[in-house]
């Protein structure tokens, strides 16, 4: 059981460059989340998904952000155009889809914009 | 809107000391309560999560209670050591919804 696995662990990218974060979920976990830490705050719910299916974007900034969870493959979040603030860690969870088991949380995604 | 807080922000102990980190929420129509743990630079490790039907849950030194009423959750840790140095973050649901909302957490040092 592998566990929530993210990758890269770090990502340095320079201003107007993309960044390409990748989720692969517990195994038998169908719910993808996204979440973001901006330095000395705390985390923020950017969006929901399930296979193929953006359940829940509330969280995300309105342009220059998507995201992605393909039939096949992992949950991709794109960030277009990369801005110094979008200097964070990115944490990806995941779940089986009910609410009594809780949340698994990978160990995140350094993005660095100098 | 659902907002967490945790006091204190920062806690500074001797090793081997009991201590209790708070929690409270303003939308006590929550399903479950988790509590966290996130090392510097690593990700989040799940600690505990608490049914709304539950009061309290244990692991090993840690007990966390749950008072849904007052919107108000405790995290105890017995006998305290240098390895629970970390932040322990409290989430709880917003609304009805499976998005979570965090405290900005509770940073704990234990000193040997």
């Amino acid at each position: 059981n592998a566990g929530v696995m993210q990758n890269p662990r770090h990502l340095v990218r320079r201003r107007g460059q993309e960044a390409r974060l990748r989720c692969s979920p517990m195994k038998g976990h169908s719910h993808v989340y996204w979440y973001r830490q901006l330095p000395e705050e705390g985390l923020k719910f950017m969006v929901y998904l399930q296979k193929e299916n953006i359940i829940d974007e509330s969280g995300m900034p309105k342009e220059r952000f998507s995201a992605e969870f393909p039939k096949e493959g992992p949950s991709i979040l794109r960030i277009q155009q990369v801005v110094r603030g979008d200097s964070a860690a990115y944490f990806c969870a995941s779940s089986s889809g009910q609410a009594a088991y809780g949340y698994t949380f990978g160990s995140g995604t350094r993005l660095t914009v100098v | 809107k659902q907002e967490v807080t945790q006091i204190p922000a920062a806690l500074s102990v001797p090793e081997g000391e009991n201590l209790v980190l708070n929690c409270s929420f303003t939308d006590s129509a929550i399903y479950n309560l988790q509590w966290f743990r996130q090392d510097p630079g690593k990700g989040l490790t799940s600690l505990l999560l608490i049914q709304s039907s539950q009061r309290e849950q244990t692991s090993g030194r840690l007990n966390a209670s749950l008072d849904k009423s007052s919107g108000r959750s405790t995290l105890y840790i017995a006998a305290s050591q240098p390895g629970d140095s970390a932040t322990y973050l409290c989430a709880v649901p917003q609304g009805g919804s499976e998005k979570l909302v965090f405290g900005k957490g509770t940073k704990l040092t234990v000193n040997p």
